[in-house]
């Protein structure tokens, strides 16, 4: 299957400090990205969609002006956190869709901990 | 609006037997139906899709997904569990968003796979 790789799988930050994840396609043309959010023992929370030189659909409750994404090419994505808190911290995870794909792919995930 | 549910949380299996992870959708239109695996800290890893034609869908790792439209269900099946199989399991359904304009991954709550050695 395509490939789509998340960077970094971790990290932590300061209280108030921004913090961007990428997420790249790798072997294919990625039209639509999504980001989601996953708390400890539940499922995917779709935080956003962002097709590829638009400007992203965030879904309802989640502050666009804190999560900055940005799908600048066919094959990066990038979502900012921005002035984290502890509360942001959380497991993100990309995937990437192409044109001609019916699945979508995802990617390793990045585990955030804001102190 | 597009549903999926995963009615059990958990799933204990004895290494050897078959397994069976449940998922019944909720769709308007034919429904796209996935099964993905998530180990520990890590993504989503896609194991197999039904998009139309034969009911039974063959995936990776040996895994294989039943669609029965009549009891709008997507059951995860396995003829003999290995303990590696032990993971997260979440199905989805695909769905189009006029809002964002593209399709979107609507996923079950997940089910835990415990394959006992």
């Amino acid at each position: 299957g395509a490939v789509v790789s998340q960077h970094p799988s971790w990290v932590i930050c300061k209280s108030g400090t921004s913090v961007k994840i990428e997420c790249r396609s790798l072997d294919f043309q990625a039209t639509t990205m999504f980001w989601y959010r996953q708390f400890p023992k539940q499922s995917l929370m779709l935080m956003a969609t962002s097709n590829e030189g638009s400007k992203a659909t965030y879904e309802q409750g989640v502050e666009k002006d804190k999560f900055l994404i940005n799908h600048a090419s066919l094959t990066l994505s990038t979502l900012t956190v921005t002035s984290a808190h502890p509360e942001d911290s959380s497991f993100y995870i990309c995937s990437a869709q192409g044109a001609s794909n019916t699945e979508a792919f995802f990617g390793q995930g990045t585990r955030l901990t804001v102190v | 609006a597009q549903s999926v549910a995963q009615p059990e949380d958990q799933v204990n299996v004895a290494e050897g037997n078959p397994l069976t992870v449940k998922c019944t959708y909720s769709v308007s239109g034919n429904p796209y139906l996935f099964w993905y695996v998530q180990y520990p800290n890590r993504g989503l890893q896609f194991l197999l899709k039904y998009i139309t034609g034969d009911n039974l869908v063959k995936g990776s790792y040996g895994f294989e997904a039943e669609f029965n439209k009549s009891q709008t269900s997507f059951h995860l099946k396995k003829p003999s569990a290995l303990v590696s199989d032990s993971a997260l399991y979440f199905c989805a359904v695909r769905a189009f968003f006029s809002g964002a304009g593209s399709y979107q991954l609507t996923f079950g709550k997940g089910t835990k796979l415990s394959v006992i050695p």
